[in-house]
């Protein structure tokens, strides 16, 4: 089983409509959680972060974590042309000073204008 | 915004010889790291150094990788002798605590 797997893309959808981004980890341990963007030949950049279960929402994006279910997703409402990027879904791995993070292949989402 | 520093931007370099990337972290963060993406590929951990030490390493980092904070700024990845399947993008990363890494812009590394 893959440590973090996330939906295979890629994924279009309108400009204005709801995109949705799923994650499942394989460690019970994981602490933390983090959705990053990269764009094309740019290094990832965080964009949301979240440690309990539940939802935390962050302007027009929404990151939603299950530890029960190992899962977390992360929606962006309203999408526009500029959200058009890979999508990194990432675990940070417990162990105090052995904290890493360990990244999902990335799904590639293209908002259409 | 505090940023991570990365040079060069883009090193090419013959198989053989020796490359170093270098990472000029933020300057209150602990935790340094290397990460790696071959093109196409997910982002990879290769080693991380916390306390002027390696924490972890993957099994990519073998003996031709070594790590190095000579100073109290810079953070280098020297690779000793390159082969042509260490070419990727490299990025340094830095964190304080358990918040979010803050990753550099990366040095494309071309091995010809």
């Amino acid at each position: 089983q893959k440590e973090v797997e996330q939906n295979s893309g890629p994924l279009s959808v309108p400009e204005g409509a709801i995109a949705s981004l799923n994650c499942t980890y394989s460690d019970r341990g994981s602490q933390s959680f983090f959705w990053y963007r990269q764009y094309s030949g740019k290094s990832p950049e965080l964009i949301m972060s979240i440690y309990s279960n539940g939802d935390k929402e962050d302007g027009r994006f929404t990151a939603q974590l299950n530890k029960a279910s190992q899962y977390v997703s992360l929606l962006i409402r309203d999408s526009q042309p500029s959200d058009s990027a890979t999508y990194l879904c990432a675990v940070n791995k417990s162990g105090g000073s052995n904290y890493k993070l360990t990244f999902g292949k990335g799904t590639l989402l293209t908002v259409n204008p | 915004e505090p940023e991570v520093t990365q040079t060069p931007s883009h090193q090419v370099t013959q198989m053989g010889q020796e490359v170093i990337l270098r990472c000029v972290p933020i300057s209150n963060h602990l935790y340094f790291y290397w990460y790696r993406q071959i093109l196409g590929q997910k982002v990879e951990f290769l080693v991380s150094f916390y306390n002027n030490e390696i924490s972890e390493k993957s099994e990519i980092f073998d003996d031709q990788f070594s790590v190095e904070r000579p100073d109290g700024s810079n953070f280098t990845l020297k690779i000793r002798s390159t082969k042509l399947e260490d070419s990727a993008m490299y990025f340094c990363a830095s964190r304080l605590d358990r918040a979010g890494y803050t990753f550099g812009s990366g040095t494309r590394l071309t091995v010809v």
